[in-house]
């Protein structure tokens, strides 16, 4: 079965503290997204990336960076957390080309106090 | 734009047909059509997707309208194990799935 595996379920940080979420897929997928989820905003796009190395802004990429050094593995950064990053994040990955699946992590439940 | 629209919520009595609509009228030839949906406290699931022509899974069926500006989701007998949140998303060369609000699914018994 096809797995995408999300570091922490839930998280509580700081607000200033830098924070890794990490994200890794065993499918061998070209494409990893990261998104946000907020009650009644539905699911936000922060970044993608289509190969090791590469990274394309989604629509709310401020605040937040990210890294893929290695194919299987995707990690959203937080530099200097703050309250309103409060959220769910969601990791997903999907085979380059049109028409192909997402596939989504369980989510990490990130609570910044 | 790569939105969609959706109604907020619909209702469903268990075991009937659900029907539900998706409006992605600046759609462009080469976007499919993908539904997903998610369980509470569960990341978002596949459903189905589609390009022009209507699709069957085990799942559910998708209906794409001629002009491909609006699409429908089926299930064709709905169980409370499909109360979710429904999303229905063009897929611009599987770069950047844009997620709105979706359609919140309940299923009465």
């Amino acid at each position: 079965d096809v797995k995408v595996t999300q570091s922490s379920r839930y998280l509580v940080k700081r607000t200033g503290e830098k924070v890794f979420l990490e994200c890794v897929q065993d499918m061998d997928h070209e494409n990893m997204f990261w998104y946000r989820q907020d009650p009644g905003l539905g699911l936000r796009l922060i970044y993608f990336s289509y190969d090791v190395k590469m990274k394309e802004k989604g629509d709310i990429p401020e605040g937040y960076s990210v890294s893929r050094e290695k194919k299987e593995r995707f990690s959203l950064i937080l530099e200097s957390a703050s309250t309103n990053q409060t959220s769910m994040y969601l990791c997903a990955s999907s085979e380059w080309g049109a028409g192909e699946k997402l596939f989504f992590g369980s989510g990490t439940q990130l609570s910044v106090l | 734009d790569a939105k969609t629209t959706q109604p907020n919520s619909m209702e469903s009595n268990e075991e009937e047909p659900v029907h539900l609509p998706c409006n992605h009228s600046t759609i462009s030839g080469t976007d499919y059509i993908h539904w997903y949906r998610q369980l509470p406290s569960q990341g978002p699931e596949y459903v189905i997707h589609g390009l022009t022509s209507n699709v069957n899974n085990r799942m559910a069926s998708l209906a794409i309208a001629e002009d491909r500006k609006s699409s429908t989701l089926i299930l064709h007998r709905a169980t409370l194990r499909d109360a979710a949140v429904y999303y229905c998303i063009r897929d611009n060369y599987g770069q950047n799935f844009v997620f709105g609000p979706g359609t919140r699914l309940s299923v009465l018994p």
